[in-house]
């Protein structure tokens, strides 16, 4: 079953604006993820969020963890075409292991 | 250092069939997971294995099975394969048996049932 949800499932903006992708999770978390896929390759991690964190920055990337909402946002500044992807989050999903529940993905479409 | 890999790329077969997909971890790396990726299901995870045991196992058929060896390599096995089942099938790997660890990504076999 999802986890996440991610919201808009699809975007399109021109290049050097930001976007901005929403998701939302259904229980608690130790920590939540943020992934990128090229035309369905393999996965690319970009960056993890603890559950005691508020937000995190790499780069052109900016995500922030709201947990009593159960929501995380992950924010592209500065887009380029290459941001071309499907964007997922993924949380954990048990009290060990390596196991992750992924959302359905935002699908970002960046023009030049 | 090599990237997780996993063969074959692509895969066609027949109902009923069987298929085994192979997966090797970046070097070091014990923990090795695996998910299924379909249109409509999205990304849901298989099973996980760990120091050849299986760890955790997502709510998948008996169908689906898997395997890990000394080295770390894994394989998963489906058996009496069924159309749904066509899907791009992942492999993760990662350093250590914990979720907040990076998880690095093969690119995927693609199976297609006929």
């Amino acid at each position: 079953s999802q986890q996440g949800e991610e919201d808009p499932q699809a975007l399109s903006i021109q290049e050097g604006e930001n976007a901005t992708m929403n998701c939302s999770y259904k229980t608690s978390i130790n920590n939540l993820q943020w992934y990128r896929q090229n035309s369905g390759r393999g996965l690319v991690h970009l960056i993890l969020i603890r559950s005691n964190e508020r937000e995190k920055h790499s780069g052109r990337l900016r995500v922030t963890l709201d947990t009593s909402k159960k929501s995380s946002s992950l924010l592209i500044t500065a887009s380029r075409a290459a941001d071309t992807a499907s964007y997922f989050c993924a949380t954990d999903a048990s009290q060990a292991g390596t196991a992750l529940i992924f959302g359905k993905g935002t699908t970002l479409s960046v023009s030049s | 250092k090599a990237g997780v890999t996993q063969t074959p790329r692509y895969l066609i077969k027949t109902r009923g069939q069987q298929v085994t997909l192979s997966c090797s971890p970046i070097s070091g790396h014990r923990s090795v997971s695996w998910y299924q990726q379909t249109p409509g299901q999205g990304l849901q995870f298989l099973f996980e294995y760990f120091s050849e045991t299986q760890r955790n196992k997502g709510n998948f058929p008996g169908r689906f099975s898997g395997r890990q060896f000394s080295n770390s390599r894994s394989e998963m096995n489906v058996s009496t394969l069924e159309l749904g089942d066509s899907a791009l099938y992942l492999c993760a790997s990662s350093l250590i048996q914990e979720s907040y660890n990076e998880q690095f990504f093969g690119p995927g076999t693609r199976l297609t049932v006929l």
